[in-house]
This record gives structure tokens, C-alpha cells and sequence, in this order.
């Protein structure tokens, strides 16, 4: 099945820094998402991604569609405390009925004020 | 008000028990999902229900049960209880077609198994 790698596992970041974080796959998606997940909460959308090539914007947070197909990335900008979360990224392949999100391990952020 | 509700938030039980998760959805999804979050934070996909019909079901153990009444409602139901079921299960659902990747995650339940 697809993997997806995503990198760093962990970051830890000073107020007002920014961040960067990618997911890269063996396979080809057609749509990318991140999803972030604060502590005791299920995750949430940030961003979803649909064409290669493809930036998006969600206020500080921006994440780009690799052009292989094969990667993602997010960028957050003036990180602030509660940026802290895991952030996830989601692979998802167009087409057929057994449709499921394939997604990367997650990336810890934590945020010092 | 809650858009994926699931209950109970903690349930801690013993091995060998059966127990249930309970999820309910008002955002008029056709689409909902179970998810386990292992230790690690690792989300895998458990099962799919559209419509109330099955269209997912991973390779979990068939002591693990979805059943789906009606398409605002997925439970799951486990028997026999291990200690290796212990991890974070979260119930989502998402539109049909073109955005069903737009997942809408419950706030998990979180299991312990002693």
C-alpha cells in the first residue's frame, strides 16, 4: 500500500519563528491534505490541496502541491503558542470505490513563547 | 453543537470485556469512518460506512464490529478485549463524492485495556 514519510518527526520553535514541514510518497496522489490535531481533539482540516504545482493559503499557513504528485509541503509563518499540535499530511488517490486517505506519521510542533 | 459526537470520551476495561463506541454525526455526511490512533500518533483507517453500507474494512481483527442503523450513526463494537486494542478511536465522516476527502474528525475515545 502507499506510504507516506513525513519529516521532521518533532520541532521545537521559539515564538515568531517560522516552520517548515514536508511529506513525500512512493506513490502518486491526486489530492493532499494536513490536518492538524491539538491535544485531547480529533484532527482538523488546515488546508486541501488538488493540482500539482498547486499553493494554497489558510491565514499564516501555506502548503503547495509538489509537481511530482509525489510531495507536499506546509509552511506555517510567525509561529504563535497555539500553533503547538501535531500536524499530519493525507494522501488520497482519485477513483474507484475503495476510496481512503493514506497519512504520514505527523510532525509534533511545540512552540515557546 | 457538536458536528461528530462519540461516546464515551475514556473507557478503561479489562481484558476479555465487550465494549462499544458509540458516534453520531449532524452534518448530513452520507460518509463516516473509524479510525485507531496507536501510541505513536499513527492514524490508520479501520473501517467505512456509505449510506449505512460497508465500503471499507481493513484488515482489523473480526472481534471489531461497525454497525451503522441509520447514515448519521456508526458504532463499534468490540468483543474480547486485548491489550493491544488499547489506543485513541475516532469516529469521522465526510460529504460524498468530490470532497469526501475532507474528513471531519470526532474528539476520540480514548480505550485502555488492563
Amino acid at each position: 500500500g502507499q506510504q507516506l514519510n513525513q519529516s521532521p518527526q518533532s520541532m521545537f520553535i521559539q515564538e515568531g519563528e517560522d516552520v517548515s514541514m514536508n511529506c513525500t510518497s512512493s506513490s502518486i496522489f491526486n489530492t493532499w491534505l494536513w490536518y492538524k490535531q491539538d491535544p485531547g481533539e480529533g484532527p482538523v482540516l488546515l488546508i486541501a490541496l488538488y493540482k500539482a504545482g498547486e499553493l494554497t493559503s489558510n491565514g499564516r499557513l501555506t502548503a503547495q502541491f509538489g509537481i511530482t504528485r509525489k510531495d507536499s509541503f506546509l509552511n506555517i509563518s510567525a509561529s504563535i503558542p497555539s500553533d503547538v499540535g501535531i500536524y499530519f499530511c493525507a494522501g488520497q488517490i482519485s477513483g474507484g470505490s475503495n476510496y481512503k486517505l493514506t497519512f504520514g506519521k505527523g510532525t509534533l510542533l511545540t512552540v515557546n513563547p | 453543537d457538536t458536528a461528530v459526537s462519540q461516546t464515551p470520551k475514556y473507557l478503561v476495561t479489562q481484558m476479555g470485556n465487550d465494549k462499544s463506541i458509540k458516534c453520531e454525526q449532524n452534518l448530513g455526511h452520507d460518509t463516516m469512518y473509524w479510525y485507531k490512533q496507536d501510541s505513536k500518533k499513527f492514524l490508520k483507517i479501520m473501517f467505512s460506512y456509505n449510506n449505512k453500507e460497508l465500503i471499507i474494512n481493513e484488515t482489523v481483527p473480526n472481534r471489531f464490529s461497525p454497525k451503522s442503523p441509520d447514515k448519521a450513526h456508526l458504532n463499534l463494537h468490540i468483543n474480547s478485549l486485548e491489550l493491544g486494542d488499547s489506543a485513541v478511536y475516532f469516529c469521522a465522516s465526510s460529504e460524498q463524492g468530490a470532497r469526501r476527502e475532507k474528513l471531519f474528525f470526532g474528539s476520540g475515545t480514548q480505550l485502555s485495556v488492563l
